[in-house]
């Protein structure tokens, strides 16, 4: 199984409203990010997760919080967004130790009203 | 700290026509270089990767790509392009160690015209 799986596609959220995104990969990948994409650019990382710690916060607002429940799992929760904050969160993951190739789950796009 | 430059943040071609996409990059550190597509509303796909060994990388959907050392460049190329081929390309460089982080240029919007 080569594939990264994220849920729900798209998200429609008020700015008081509490939602979480999810990701899960089973190819064995001990290295998980959170990326944010606004169109036409590149996506922007926000979080990395090795071995199940968060091992980089891009200085993202406190308002997105993420998870790794376990070496499949990666949620990220969202409470109290902002307008500007509506993008395609993508989802990757990659073998830690190996040669930085990221594989890409097919993105949340998330809307606040 | 590495830096990725895409040269051509649009480029139009006829179909059935070569196409040449232009990445250079900046490292102080060998790298790994990627080319990803993605298709409209869908997540990244990696096209080919450049790890080590042979400086010419053959990709899936008939795309290649060069590594030049010398011009810190690593262009990537197709023969003959179809309609299929519209796209956002994007380069990307990952450092040898660490987290893995990959840095990525600011995209090739590649149009196909019949």
């Amino acid at each position: 199984d080569t594939e990264v799986t994220q849920t729900p596609k798209h998200l429609v959220m008020g700015m008081t409203n509490k939602k979480s995104l999810k990701c899960e990969q089973h190819m064995g990948h001990r290295a998980m990010y959170w990326y944010k994409q606004k169109a036409k650019k590149p996506p922007e990382l926000m979080f990395v997760y090795s071995y199940e710690k968060l091992s980089i916060n891009e200085s993202v607002p406190s308002r997105f919080s993420p998870e790794c429940p376990n070496s499949s799992l990666l949620n990220l929760h969202l409470h109290a967004l902002q307008p500007e904050d509506s993008a395609l969160y993508l989802c990757a993951s990659s073998q830690s130790g190996g040669f930085g190739e990221q594989f890409f789950g097919p993105g949340t796009r998330l809307t606040v009203l | 700290a590495q830096s990725v430059t895409q040269l051509d943040s649009q480029v139009p071609v006829f179909e059935e026509a070569p196409v040449e996409l232009r990445c250079n990059y900046s490292s102080s550190v060998s790298v790994y270089l990627f080319w990803y597509v993605q298709y409209p509303n869908q997540g990244l796909q990696l096209l080919l990767k450049y790890l080590s060994g042979s400086t010419l990388v053959k990709g899936i959907n008939g795309f290649e790509a060069e590594f030049n050392k010398s011009q810190t460049s690593f262009h990537l190329r197709k023969p003959s392009v179809h309609i299929s081929d519209t796209a956002e390309y994007f380069c990307a460089v990952s450092d040898l160690g660490g987290a893995q982080k990959l840095v990525f240029g600011q995209g090739t919007r590649l149009t196909i015209n019949p």
